[in-house]
C-alpha cells in the first residue's frame, strides 16, 4: 500500500523568509500524481500544487515550487516570501495513475509565519 | 461556480441518532468520496463512488455508508453514530479518465461532534 510521510508536525518561518516542507512516499507504481494542499483555519482544503511523475521538472506556481526527488520519493513544497496568510495546515498527497483515484494523505506540517 | 457543497458545516448529535450528511456537487464528476480528518492522522477514505450506482469501500468504512443515486449526489450516512466518529468530514469529487487532472475539488467539511 502507497504510504505518505510528512516527519515535520510543526514549522515556523519569519515573514518574508523562506521556508521547505518535507514529503517522502512510498510506492512502486512508476505513473503517479503527487499534490500539496494547503487548509487554511477555514478548514477548506485548497489545492497549491501538483507534480505528475513523469515528468522531470519540477512544478512551480507563484511563491511556491517543488523539489521532486523520483529516485528517492521525496517531494517537498517550498516557499518563498512566506506571508501571514500563508499559515495553514499543509498536507501532501499521492494519487495512483489513471484507473485509481484515491487521494493518500500525509499527517500535515502545521505552518506558522512569525510577523 | 464549480463546488462540492456540503451540509451541515457543524453538526452534534447524541449516540445511536441516525444521521445523514450531505454532499452535491455540479462540475459532472464521475468520482465522488468521503474522507474523515483527525489530528495527527490527517485525511482518511471512507468510502469512494466511481459513478452511479457503483461504490466500494475505503480504508476507514465501519459503522458509515453510502449511496449513489444520482451522479452529483453522495450522502455520507451514520446508521448509529458512536463518539469514535466524531470527526471532520469532507466529500470531494473528480474527473476519472486519462485527461483528468487528477486533483480533488473539496467540498468546506462538516465537523461532526457525537456525545
Amino acid at each position: 500500500a502507497q504510504t505518505v510521510t510528512q516527519s515535520q508536525p510543526e514549522m515556523s518561518v519569519q515573514e518574508a523568509e523562506t521556508v521547505t516542507l518535507s514529503c517522502t512516499y512510498d510506492t512502486s507504481e512508476s505513473d503517479y500524481y503527487l499534490f500539496w494542499y494547503k487548509q487554511p483555519p477555514s478548514r477548506q482544503m485548497i489545492l497549491v500544487i501538483r507534480q505528475e511523475a513523469y515528468k522531470q521538472q519540477n512544478a512551480t506556481e507563484n511563491r511556491f515550487s517543488v523539489n521532486f526527488q523520483k529516485a528517492a520519493k521525496s517531494f517537498s513544497l517550498k516557499i518563498s516570501d512566506s506571508q501571514l496568510g500563508d499559515a495553514a495546515m499543509y498536507f501532501c498527497a499521492y494519487r495512483r495513475g489513471f484507473g485509481n483515484e484515491k487521494l493518500t494523505f500525509g499527517t500535515g506540517t502545521r505552518l506558522t509565519i512569525i510577523p | 461556480e464549480a463546488q462540492v457543497t456540503q451540509n451541515p458545516r457543524y453538526l452534534i448529535t447524541v449516540t445511536g441518532k441516525k444521521l445523514t450528511v450531505t454532499c452535491s456537487q455540479n462540475m459532472n464528476h464521475e468520482y465522488m468520496s468521503w474522507y474523515r480528518q483527525d489530528p495527527g492522522l490527517g485525511l482518511r477514505q471512507i468510502y469512494y463512488s466511481m459513478n452511479v450506482e457503483v461504490t466500494d469501500k475505503g480504508d476507514v468504512p465501519e459503522g458509515y455508508k453510502v449511496s449513489r443515486k444520482e451522479k452529483r449526489n453522495f450522502p455520507l450516512i451514520l446508521e448509529s453514530p458512536s463518539p469514535n466518529q466524531t470527526s471532520l468530514y469532507f466529500c470531494a469529487s473528480s474527473f476519472q479518465g486519462a485527461n483528468a487532472d487528477y486533483g480533488y475539488t473539496f467540498g468546506s467539511g462538516t465537523r461532526l461532534t457525537v456525545v
